[in-house]
Protein backbone atom coordinates (compact mmCIF):
# COMPACT_ATOMS: atom_id res chain seq x y z
CA UNK A 1 0.00 0.00 0.00
CA UNK A 2 2.50 2.17 -0.65
CA UNK A 3 3.48 3.18 2.64
CA UNK A 4 0.09 5.37 3.66
CA UNK A 5 -1.88 4.42 6.76
CA UNK A 6 -5.33 5.24 7.61
CA UNK A 7 -6.92 5.29 10.53
CA UNK A 8 -9.39 4.22 12.06
CA UNK A 9 -10.38 1.86 9.26
CA UNK A 10 -14.10 2.19 10.20
CA UNK A 11 -15.89 4.68 12.57
CA UNK A 12 -19.81 4.79 13.55
CA UNK A 13 -20.20 8.21 15.22
CA UNK A 14 -23.13 10.50 16.43
CA UNK A 15 -24.72 13.58 14.19
CA UNK A 16 -23.10 16.40 16.09
CA UNK A 17 -19.96 14.82 17.29
CA UNK A 18 -16.76 15.79 15.75
CA UNK A 19 -14.22 13.11 14.13
CA UNK A 20 -10.88 13.07 12.86
CA UNK A 21 -9.26 10.98 10.31
CA UNK A 22 -5.66 10.42 10.18
CA UNK A 23 -2.96 9.68 6.85
CA UNK A 24 -0.01 8.43 7.67
CA UNK A 25 2.85 8.32 5.46
CA UNK A 26 6.15 6.56 5.18
CA UNK A 27 6.82 8.08 1.44
CA UNK A 28 7.74 11.58 2.45
CA UNK A 29 5.97 12.66 -0.49
CA UNK A 30 4.86 16.11 -0.89
CA UNK A 31 1.53 15.84 -1.77
CA UNK A 32 -1.25 14.54 0.51
CA UNK A 33 -5.02 14.47 -0.58
CA UNK A 34 -8.43 13.68 0.66
CA UNK A 35 -10.97 12.36 -1.37
CA UNK A 36 -14.85 10.61 -0.12
CA UNK A 37 -16.03 8.04 -2.28
CA UNK A 38 -19.64 7.89 -3.23
CA UNK A 39 -22.13 5.78 -5.02
CA UNK A 40 -22.36 7.22 -7.96
CA UNK A 41 -19.83 10.13 -7.66
CA UNK A 42 -16.64 7.97 -8.13
CA UNK A 43 -14.26 9.70 -6.20
CA UNK A 44 -14.31 13.85 -5.10
CA UNK A 45 -11.66 15.61 -3.51
CA UNK A 46 -12.30 17.33 0.10
CA UNK A 47 -8.88 19.11 0.46
CA UNK A 48 -4.93 18.74 -0.46
CA UNK A 49 -1.93 19.12 0.76
CA UNK A 50 1.43 20.61 -0.82
CA UNK A 51 3.71 20.69 2.49
CA UNK A 52 3.56 20.94 6.01
CA UNK A 53 1.21 23.95 7.28
CA UNK A 54 0.27 24.09 2.87
CA UNK A 55 -2.99 23.31 2.49
CA UNK A 56 -5.85 23.71 0.09
CA UNK A 57 -9.52 23.33 -0.62
CA UNK A 58 -10.77 20.98 -3.00
CA UNK A 59 -14.42 19.99 -4.67
CA UNK A 60 -16.49 19.20 -1.67
CA UNK A 61 -14.81 20.64 1.40
CA UNK A 62 -17.70 22.17 2.79
CA UNK A 63 -17.80 21.09 6.73
CA UNK A 64 -14.42 19.44 6.40
CA UNK A 65 -10.88 21.15 8.16
CA UNK A 66 -6.77 19.68 7.43
CA UNK A 67 -4.25 19.92 9.16
CA UNK A 68 -0.89 18.72 8.44
CA UNK A 69 2.04 19.65 11.15
CA UNK A 70 4.38 17.12 9.66
CA UNK A 71 4.89 15.91 6.57
CA UNK A 72 4.23 12.30 7.46
CA UNK A 73 0.58 13.39 8.91
CA UNK A 74 -2.54 14.58 7.40
CA UNK A 75 -5.52 15.12 9.45
CA UNK A 76 -9.17 15.53 8.01
CA UNK A 77 -11.49 17.19 10.78
CA UNK A 78 -15.56 17.16 10.60
CA UNK A 79 -15.77 19.54 12.99
CA UNK A 80 -19.85 18.30 13.51
CA UNK A 81 -20.31 15.34 11.63
CA UNK A 82 -23.75 15.27 9.76
CA UNK A 83 -25.42 12.15 7.71
CA UNK A 84 -24.02 13.36 4.49
CA UNK A 85 -20.40 12.84 5.50
CA UNK A 86 -21.65 9.05 5.62
CA UNK A 87 -19.01 8.08 3.26
CA UNK A 88 -15.70 6.29 2.44
CA UNK A 89 -12.81 8.60 2.83
CA UNK A 90 -9.41 8.06 1.11
CA UNK A 91 -6.31 9.58 1.80
CA UNK A 92 -3.95 9.43 -1.26
CA UNK A 93 0.03 10.48 -1.47
CA UNK A 94 2.05 11.77 -4.71
CA UNK A 95 5.73 13.47 -4.95
CA UNK A 96 6.01 15.54 -7.88
CA UNK A 97 4.97 13.84 -11.28
CA UNK A 98 4.34 10.57 -10.29
CA UNK A 99 1.23 8.54 -9.71
CA UNK A 100 -1.06 8.58 -6.77
CA UNK A 101 -1.16 5.67 -4.53
CA UNK A 102 -4.12 5.54 -2.30
CA UNK A 103 -4.77 4.15 1.14
CA UNK A 104 -6.96 1.53 2.05
CA UNK A 105 -10.01 3.93 3.01
CA UNK A 106 -11.64 4.78 5.91
CA UNK A 107 -15.82 3.85 6.06
CA UNK A 108 -17.56 6.91 8.57
CA UNK A 109 -21.10 6.24 9.28
CA UNK A 110 -22.57 9.06 11.17
CA UNK A 111 -26.06 7.79 12.69
CA UNK B 1 -20.22 20.18 -12.30
CA UNK B 2 -19.10 16.51 -13.34
CA UNK B 3 -15.86 17.63 -14.97
CA UNK B 4 -14.93 13.80 -16.32
CA UNK B 5 -17.98 11.72 -17.44
CA UNK B 6 -17.79 8.26 -17.60
CA UNK B 7 -19.88 5.69 -18.47
CA UNK B 8 -21.71 3.03 -18.72
CA UNK B 9 -22.20 3.03 -14.74
CA UNK B 10 -22.30 -1.07 -15.12
CA UNK B 11 -20.89 -3.52 -17.45
CA UNK B 12 -21.41 -7.52 -17.57
CA UNK B 13 -18.55 -9.29 -20.40
CA UNK B 14 -18.26 -13.06 -21.20
CA UNK B 15 -14.91 -14.42 -19.99
CA UNK B 16 -12.48 -13.87 -23.16
CA UNK B 17 -14.43 -10.61 -24.89
CA UNK B 18 -13.60 -7.28 -24.58
CA UNK B 19 -14.41 -4.52 -22.17
CA UNK B 20 -14.80 -1.29 -23.14
CA UNK B 21 -15.28 2.21 -20.87
CA UNK B 22 -15.23 5.76 -22.17
CA UNK B 23 -15.11 9.17 -20.76
CA UNK B 24 -15.20 12.41 -21.60
CA UNK B 25 -13.83 15.37 -20.15
CA UNK B 26 -14.12 19.08 -20.33
CA UNK B 27 -11.23 20.93 -18.68
CA UNK B 28 -8.51 21.28 -21.54
CA UNK B 29 -5.95 21.68 -19.01
CA UNK B 30 -5.94 18.59 -17.62
CA UNK B 31 -2.84 16.52 -19.07
CA UNK B 32 -2.83 13.38 -17.41
CA UNK B 33 -4.95 10.90 -17.81
CA UNK B 34 -4.68 7.75 -15.70
CA UNK B 35 -7.31 4.36 -15.18
CA UNK B 36 -7.69 3.30 -11.74
CA UNK B 37 -9.02 -0.32 -10.55
CA UNK B 38 -10.66 -0.55 -7.25
CA UNK B 39 -11.52 -4.33 -6.04
CA UNK B 40 -13.99 -4.60 -2.41
CA UNK B 41 -12.97 -2.97 0.26
CA UNK B 42 -9.45 -1.71 -1.23
CA UNK B 43 -8.08 1.88 -2.73
CA UNK B 44 -7.54 2.48 -6.27
CA UNK B 45 -5.11 1.43 -7.56
CA UNK B 46 -3.01 3.09 -11.01
CA UNK B 47 -3.31 0.70 -14.21
CA UNK B 48 -2.63 2.53 -16.95
CA UNK B 49 -2.11 6.13 -17.75
CA UNK B 50 -1.98 8.25 -20.38
CA UNK B 51 -0.39 11.76 -21.89
CA UNK B 52 -2.28 13.56 -24.72
CA UNK B 53 0.69 13.65 -26.92
CA UNK B 54 -0.15 9.87 -27.52
CA UNK B 55 -3.32 8.94 -29.00
CA UNK B 56 -2.62 5.00 -27.61
CA UNK B 57 -0.89 3.53 -24.85
CA UNK B 58 -0.93 -0.40 -24.18
CA UNK B 59 0.08 -2.81 -21.39
CA UNK B 60 -0.59 -6.20 -21.54
CA UNK B 61 -4.64 -6.64 -21.92
CA UNK B 62 -5.06 -3.39 -21.57
CA UNK B 63 -5.09 -0.45 -23.93
CA UNK B 64 -5.99 3.33 -23.48
CA UNK B 65 -7.21 5.08 -26.66
CA UNK B 66 -7.23 8.76 -26.78
CA UNK B 67 -9.03 11.56 -28.74
CA UNK B 68 -7.72 15.08 -28.15
CA UNK B 69 -9.62 16.76 -30.40
CA UNK B 70 -13.17 14.80 -29.08
CA UNK B 71 -11.77 15.21 -25.09
CA UNK B 72 -12.64 11.37 -24.95
CA UNK B 73 -10.36 8.55 -23.81
CA UNK B 74 -11.44 5.26 -23.23
CA UNK B 75 -10.03 1.94 -22.09
CA UNK B 76 -10.07 -1.36 -23.53
CA UNK B 77 -9.50 -4.91 -21.76
CA UNK B 78 -8.81 -7.49 -24.36
CA UNK B 79 -9.59 -11.39 -22.93
CA UNK B 80 -11.44 -10.20 -20.01
CA UNK B 81 -10.73 -12.61 -17.37
CA UNK B 82 -13.14 -13.17 -13.93
CA UNK B 83 -10.09 -11.60 -11.99
CA UNK B 84 -10.48 -8.43 -14.08
CA UNK B 85 -14.22 -8.13 -12.59
CA UNK B 86 -13.68 -4.79 -10.33
CA UNK B 87 -14.73 -0.64 -10.23
CA UNK B 88 -13.13 1.04 -12.80
CA UNK B 89 -12.32 4.82 -12.80
CA UNK B 90 -10.80 7.29 -15.44
CA UNK B 91 -9.65 10.31 -13.75
CA UNK B 92 -7.88 13.54 -15.16
CA UNK B 93 -5.67 15.48 -13.78
CA UNK B 94 -3.18 19.02 -14.70
CA UNK B 95 -1.91 22.09 -13.14
CA UNK B 96 0.69 22.46 -10.02
CA UNK B 97 -0.92 20.60 -7.54
CA UNK B 98 -1.96 17.96 -9.87
CA UNK B 99 -4.69 17.03 -8.35
CA UNK B 100 -7.03 13.80 -9.72
CA UNK B 101 -10.42 14.43 -10.81
CA UNK B 102 -12.74 11.24 -11.11
CA UNK B 103 -15.29 9.54 -13.22
CA UNK B 104 -18.29 8.28 -11.76
CA UNK B 105 -17.02 4.30 -12.02
CA UNK B 106 -17.51 1.47 -14.00
CA UNK B 107 -18.62 -1.64 -12.37
CA UNK B 108 -17.19 -4.58 -14.69
CA UNK B 109 -18.47 -8.17 -14.08
CA UNK B 110 -16.58 -11.12 -16.01
CA UNK B 111 -18.91 -14.07 -16.45
CA UNK B 112 -16.83 -17.35 -16.20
Amino acid sequence: DAGITQSPRHKVTETGTPVTLRCHQTENHRYMYWYRQDPGHGLRLIHYSYGVKDTDKGEVSDGYSVSRSKTEDFLLTLESATSSQTSVYFCAIREGNTEAFFGQGTRLTVV
Amino acid sequence: QQQVKQSPQSLIVQKGGISIINCAYENTAFDYFPWYQQFPGKGPALLIAIRPDVSEKKEGRFTISFNKSAKQFSLHIMDSQPGDSATYFCAASGGSARQLTFGSGTQLTVLP
